[in-house]
Protein backbone atom coordinates (compact mmCIF):
# COMPACT_ATOMS: atom_id res chain seq x y z
CA UNK A 1 0.00 0.00 0.00
CA UNK A 2 0.78 3.64 -1.04
CA UNK A 3 1.72 5.69 2.56
CA UNK A 4 2.44 8.98 3.48
CA UNK A 5 4.81 11.05 5.33
CA UNK A 6 3.52 14.39 6.83
CA UNK A 7 4.64 16.53 9.79
CA UNK A 8 3.30 16.46 12.56
CA UNK A 9 2.56 20.03 12.91
CA UNK A 10 3.27 23.65 10.93
CA UNK A 11 2.63 27.23 11.69
CA UNK A 12 1.64 30.26 9.09
CA UNK A 13 1.67 33.85 9.95
CA UNK A 14 -2.29 34.94 8.71
CA UNK A 15 -2.20 36.26 5.13
CA UNK A 16 0.21 33.98 4.21
CA UNK A 17 0.55 30.91 2.06
CA UNK A 18 0.40 27.89 3.98
CA UNK A 19 2.68 24.65 1.90
CA UNK A 20 2.05 21.75 3.40
CA UNK A 21 4.27 18.86 2.29
CA UNK A 22 3.25 15.16 1.76
CA UNK A 23 6.15 12.74 0.57
CA UNK A 24 4.49 9.37 -0.98
CA UNK A 25 7.45 7.85 -2.75
CA UNK A 26 5.69 4.34 -2.97
CA UNK A 27 2.65 5.96 -4.68
CA UNK A 28 1.14 3.47 -7.82
CA UNK A 29 0.51 4.46 -11.51
CA UNK A 30 -3.05 4.76 -11.19
CA UNK A 31 -3.53 5.99 -7.60
CA UNK A 32 -4.87 9.99 -6.70
CA UNK A 33 -3.57 12.03 -4.31
CA UNK A 34 -6.09 13.86 -1.91
CA UNK A 35 -6.15 16.22 0.79
CA UNK A 36 -8.56 16.53 3.41
CA UNK A 37 -8.62 18.83 6.68
CA UNK A 38 -10.29 18.23 10.02
CA UNK A 39 -11.32 21.42 12.61
CA UNK A 40 -11.64 20.55 15.76
CA UNK A 41 -14.42 18.57 16.72
CA UNK A 42 -15.94 18.60 13.24
CA UNK A 43 -16.15 15.78 10.79
CA UNK A 44 -13.26 15.84 8.07
CA UNK A 45 -13.48 18.11 4.80
CA UNK A 46 -12.53 17.68 1.16
CA UNK A 47 -10.29 20.10 0.02
CA UNK A 48 -8.81 19.16 -3.60
CA UNK A 49 -7.17 16.20 -5.43
CA UNK A 50 -5.06 15.43 -8.21
CA UNK A 51 -3.07 12.22 -10.60
CA UNK A 52 -0.41 13.88 -11.94
CA UNK A 53 -1.46 17.22 -13.01
CA UNK A 54 -1.07 20.55 -10.64
CA UNK A 55 -4.51 20.75 -9.08
CA UNK A 56 -6.40 24.60 -8.10
CA UNK A 57 -9.99 25.45 -7.08
CA UNK A 58 -11.38 27.67 -4.64
CA UNK A 59 -10.04 26.60 -1.03
CA UNK A 60 -6.33 25.33 -2.34
CA UNK A 61 -3.72 24.49 -5.00
CA UNK A 62 -2.50 21.08 -5.58
CA UNK A 63 1.49 20.79 -6.49
CA UNK A 64 2.18 16.94 -7.39
CA UNK A 65 6.02 16.53 -8.39
CA UNK A 66 6.50 14.75 -11.84
CA UNK A 67 7.90 11.54 -10.35
CA UNK A 68 4.40 12.06 -8.32
CA UNK A 69 6.83 10.84 -5.25
CA UNK A 70 5.81 14.12 -3.42
CA UNK A 71 3.06 16.57 -3.45
CA UNK A 72 2.50 19.86 -1.58
CA UNK A 73 -1.06 21.77 -0.76
CA UNK A 74 -0.73 25.64 -0.90
CA UNK A 75 -3.28 27.82 0.56
CA UNK A 76 -3.08 30.91 -0.79
CA UNK A 77 -4.07 33.50 2.25
CA UNK A 78 -4.11 31.64 5.34
CA UNK A 79 -6.65 32.62 8.01
CA UNK A 80 -7.45 31.68 11.49
CA UNK A 81 -10.16 29.63 9.94
CA UNK A 82 -7.70 27.38 8.38
CA UNK A 83 -5.99 25.96 11.75
CA UNK A 84 -6.98 22.43 11.53
CA UNK A 85 -5.58 18.59 10.99
CA UNK A 86 -4.83 18.63 7.04
CA UNK A 87 -4.32 14.84 5.52
CA UNK A 88 -2.44 13.56 2.98
CA UNK A 89 -3.99 10.46 1.30
CA UNK A 90 -3.47 8.13 -1.30
CA UNK A 91 -6.14 5.64 -2.32
CA UNK A 92 -5.47 2.46 -1.86
CA UNK A 93 -5.50 0.42 -5.08
CA UNK A 94 -7.92 -2.35 -3.60
CA UNK A 95 -10.86 -3.56 -3.83
CA UNK A 96 -12.02 -2.22 -0.26
CA UNK A 97 -10.93 1.12 -2.02
CA UNK A 98 -10.88 2.46 1.43
CA UNK A 99 -9.20 5.92 2.00
CA UNK A 100 -6.13 5.34 4.82
CA UNK A 101 -6.21 8.10 7.06
CA UNK A 102 -3.04 9.07 8.75
CA UNK A 103 -2.17 11.31 11.80
CA UNK A 104 -1.71 14.43 9.29
CA UNK A 105 -0.14 17.81 9.76
CA UNK A 106 -1.60 20.37 12.70
CA UNK A 107 -1.27 23.58 11.04
CA UNK A 108 -1.65 26.67 13.39
CA UNK A 109 -2.37 29.95 11.53
CA UNK A 110 -1.42 32.64 13.79
CA UNK A 111 -2.61 36.32 13.95
CA UNK B 1 -28.66 21.27 1.87
CA UNK B 2 -28.20 18.85 5.42
CA UNK B 3 -25.67 16.52 3.71
CA UNK B 4 -24.53 13.51 5.91
CA UNK B 5 -26.39 13.93 9.28
CA UNK B 6 -25.93 11.84 11.94
CA UNK B 7 -27.64 11.05 15.16
CA UNK B 8 -26.96 10.87 18.51
CA UNK B 9 -24.13 13.45 18.37
CA UNK B 10 -23.31 12.26 22.08
CA UNK B 11 -23.97 8.99 24.12
CA UNK B 12 -22.41 7.13 26.95
CA UNK B 13 -23.30 3.80 27.31
CA UNK B 14 -22.78 0.97 29.86
CA UNK B 15 -20.32 -2.53 29.20
CA UNK B 16 -22.37 -4.88 27.78
CA UNK B 17 -25.31 -2.42 26.46
CA UNK B 18 -26.52 -2.37 22.53
CA UNK B 19 -27.35 0.66 20.30
CA UNK B 20 -27.77 1.90 16.82
CA UNK B 21 -25.36 4.96 15.40
CA UNK B 22 -28.08 6.37 12.80
CA UNK B 23 -26.54 8.31 9.30
CA UNK B 24 -28.46 9.87 7.15
CA UNK B 25 -27.63 11.44 3.54
CA UNK B 26 -29.86 13.68 0.98
CA UNK B 27 -27.27 13.75 -1.99
CA UNK B 28 -28.17 10.58 -3.31
CA UNK B 29 -25.19 9.08 -3.02
CA UNK B 30 -24.34 5.65 -3.64
CA UNK B 31 -21.43 4.98 -1.22
CA UNK B 32 -21.44 5.39 2.13
CA UNK B 33 -19.09 4.35 5.38
CA UNK B 34 -18.63 4.55 8.58
CA UNK B 35 -15.25 5.12 10.21
CA UNK B 36 -14.29 5.97 13.88
CA UNK B 37 -11.46 8.27 15.21
CA UNK B 38 -9.34 7.68 18.33
CA UNK B 39 -8.01 10.40 20.42
CA UNK B 40 -5.39 11.83 18.60
CA UNK B 41 -5.59 9.49 15.52
CA UNK B 42 -6.24 9.16 12.38
CA UNK B 43 -9.92 7.79 10.92
CA UNK B 44 -10.23 4.09 10.55
CA UNK B 45 -12.66 2.36 8.61
CA UNK B 46 -14.85 0.26 9.75
CA UNK B 47 -17.48 -0.84 7.25
CA UNK B 48 -18.37 0.74 3.88
CA UNK B 49 -21.42 0.20 1.40
CA UNK B 50 -21.80 0.65 -2.30
CA UNK B 51 -25.72 0.64 -2.81
CA UNK B 52 -28.44 -0.57 -0.88
CA UNK B 53 -28.30 -4.62 0.26
CA UNK B 54 -24.45 -4.20 -0.68
CA UNK B 55 -21.70 -3.74 2.38
CA UNK B 56 -18.39 -4.76 2.75
CA UNK B 57 -15.91 -4.98 6.17
CA UNK B 58 -13.02 -1.95 6.35
CA UNK B 59 -10.15 -2.21 8.59
CA UNK B 60 -11.60 -2.41 12.22
CA UNK B 61 -15.06 -4.24 11.63
CA UNK B 62 -15.04 -6.37 14.89
CA UNK B 63 -17.77 -5.77 17.28
CA UNK B 64 -20.04 -3.58 14.81
CA UNK B 65 -22.81 -4.35 12.04
CA UNK B 66 -24.26 -2.54 9.65
CA UNK B 67 -27.19 -2.77 6.94
CA UNK B 68 -28.15 -0.58 3.65
CA UNK B 69 -31.53 -1.19 3.26
CA UNK B 70 -31.64 2.39 1.75
CA UNK B 71 -29.64 4.61 -0.32
CA UNK B 72 -30.10 7.25 1.94
CA UNK B 73 -29.58 5.57 5.38
CA UNK B 74 -27.06 3.53 6.56
CA UNK B 75 -26.98 2.57 10.33
CA UNK B 76 -24.14 1.10 12.22
CA UNK B 77 -25.17 -1.03 15.17
CA UNK B 78 -22.70 -2.19 18.26
CA UNK B 79 -24.12 -5.31 19.69
CA UNK B 80 -21.54 -5.31 22.89
CA UNK B 81 -20.28 -2.63 24.26
CA UNK B 82 -17.11 -2.44 25.17
CA UNK B 83 -14.98 0.50 26.14
CA UNK B 84 -12.07 -0.40 23.18
CA UNK B 85 -15.37 1.15 21.13
CA UNK B 86 -15.20 4.19 22.88
CA UNK B 87 -14.27 6.97 19.75
CA UNK B 88 -15.68 9.64 17.74
CA UNK B 89 -17.86 7.72 14.72
CA UNK B 90 -18.00 9.48 11.25
CA UNK B 91 -20.44 9.00 8.91
CA UNK B 92 -19.75 9.70 5.37
CA UNK B 93 -20.73 9.39 1.85
CA UNK B 94 -19.75 9.54 -1.93
CA UNK B 95 -20.30 9.42 -5.76
CA UNK B 96 -19.16 6.09 -7.33
CA UNK B 97 -15.99 6.71 -9.00
CA UNK B 98 -14.56 4.63 -11.95
CA UNK B 99 -12.05 3.22 -9.61
CA UNK B 100 -14.33 2.01 -6.97
CA UNK B 101 -15.47 2.87 -3.36
CA UNK B 102 -12.72 5.78 -2.25
CA UNK B 103 -12.32 7.05 -5.63
CA UNK B 104 -14.40 10.43 -5.76
CA UNK B 105 -14.43 13.26 -2.51
CA UNK B 106 -16.30 12.09 0.66
CA UNK B 107 -18.52 14.06 2.26
CA UNK B 108 -18.66 13.87 6.20
CA UNK B 109 -21.00 14.15 8.88
CA UNK B 110 -20.48 15.75 12.44
CA UNK B 111 -19.93 12.68 13.87
CA UNK B 112 -21.41 10.69 17.28
CA UNK B 113 -19.24 10.80 20.63
CA UNK B 114 -19.43 7.48 21.75
CA UNK B 115 -18.57 6.62 25.59
CA UNK B 116 -18.05 3.29 27.25
CA UNK B 117 -17.98 2.74 31.11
Amino acid sequence: DAKTTQPPSMDCAEGRAANLPCNHSTISGNEYVYWYRQIHSQGPQYIIHGLKNNETNEMASLIITEDRKSSTLILPHATLRDTAVYYCIVRVARSQGNLIFGKGTKLSVKP
Amino acid sequence: NAGVTQTPKFRILKIGQSMTLQCTQDMNHNYMYWYRQDPGMGLKLIYYSVGAGITDKGEVPNGYNVSRSTTEDFPLRLELAAPSQTSVYFCASSLPGTGGPGDQPQHFGDGTRLSIL
